[in-house]
């Protein structure tokens, strides 16, 4: 399967803490995307990183690539309550190819 | 917020009735896409289209079908609704050019089947 999967399936840690939340997959991609999905809500896009590229930021957001072990890792420096909801990483295998979405991890941060 | 629109938002019907859920995006995107998301989280692509009059079969197999008589619209439609049709139901669009794209998210249906 081309399907990301996300690790830990749960995660929950204390408000100000860093979260680190991996996703590993099978095949070679074109990119890799990590999206956010409040409670009951549509998903949103967080960043999206290549795969000729290492390390992408955006604001509290760290992305990582490794391409030779077929994985990635969100961080979310500074976590606040809000940062609570389930985060989901998508591959794109070649560039014509659809998004394949991993299980998700559910992020709590206690207040 | 994505210029992606879903309803309704909640839905209980019975078994064997017709249902249409709406989608509709006002950002000129020509892929579209359902999906089904377990209560697990894990999202299954059931529907996609690339344009008007194109549709295509996802990886999932589903009982439902869709159009796309319009850029902006995406309906999914299911004939005779049964149990294990409930779920949540969540639509997406992107644009066209290019591999480096996202996609853009609707707030998703929650359909129940008594």
């Amino acid at each position: 399967s081309q399907q990301g999967e996300e690790d830990p399936q749960a995660l929950s840690i204390q408000e100000g803490e860093n979260a680190t939340m991996n996703c590993s997959y099978k095949t070679s991609i074109n990119n890799l995307q990590w999206y956010r999905q409040n409670s009951g809500r549509g998903l949103v896009h967080l960043i999206l990183i290549r795969s000729n590229e290492r390390e992408k930021h955006s604001g509290r957001l760290r992305v990582t690539l490794d391409t030779s072990k077929k994985s990635s890792s969100l961080l979310i420096t500074a976590s606040r309550a809000a940062d609570t909801a389930s985060y989901f990483c998508a591959i794109r295998a070649g560039a014509n190819s659809k998004l394949t979405f991993g299980k998700g991890i559910t992020l709590s941060v206690r207040p | 917020e994505a210029d992606i629109y879903q309803t309704p938002r909640y839905l209980v019907i019975g078994t064997g009735k017709k249902i249409t859920l709406e989608c509709s995006q006002t950002m000129g995107h020509d892929k579209m896409y359902w999906y089904q998301q377990d209560p697990g989280m894990e999202l299954h692509l059931i529907h996609y289209s690339y344009g008007v009059n194109s549709t295509e079969k996802g990886d999932l197999s589903s009982e439902s079908t869709v159009s796309r008589i319009r850029t902006e619209h995406f309906p999914l439609t299911l004939e005779s609704a049964r149990p294990s049709h409930t779920s949540q139901y969540l639509c997406a669009s992107s644009p066209t050019s290019g591999s480096l794209y996202e996609q853009f998210f609707g707030p998703g249906t929650r359909l129940t089947v008594l």
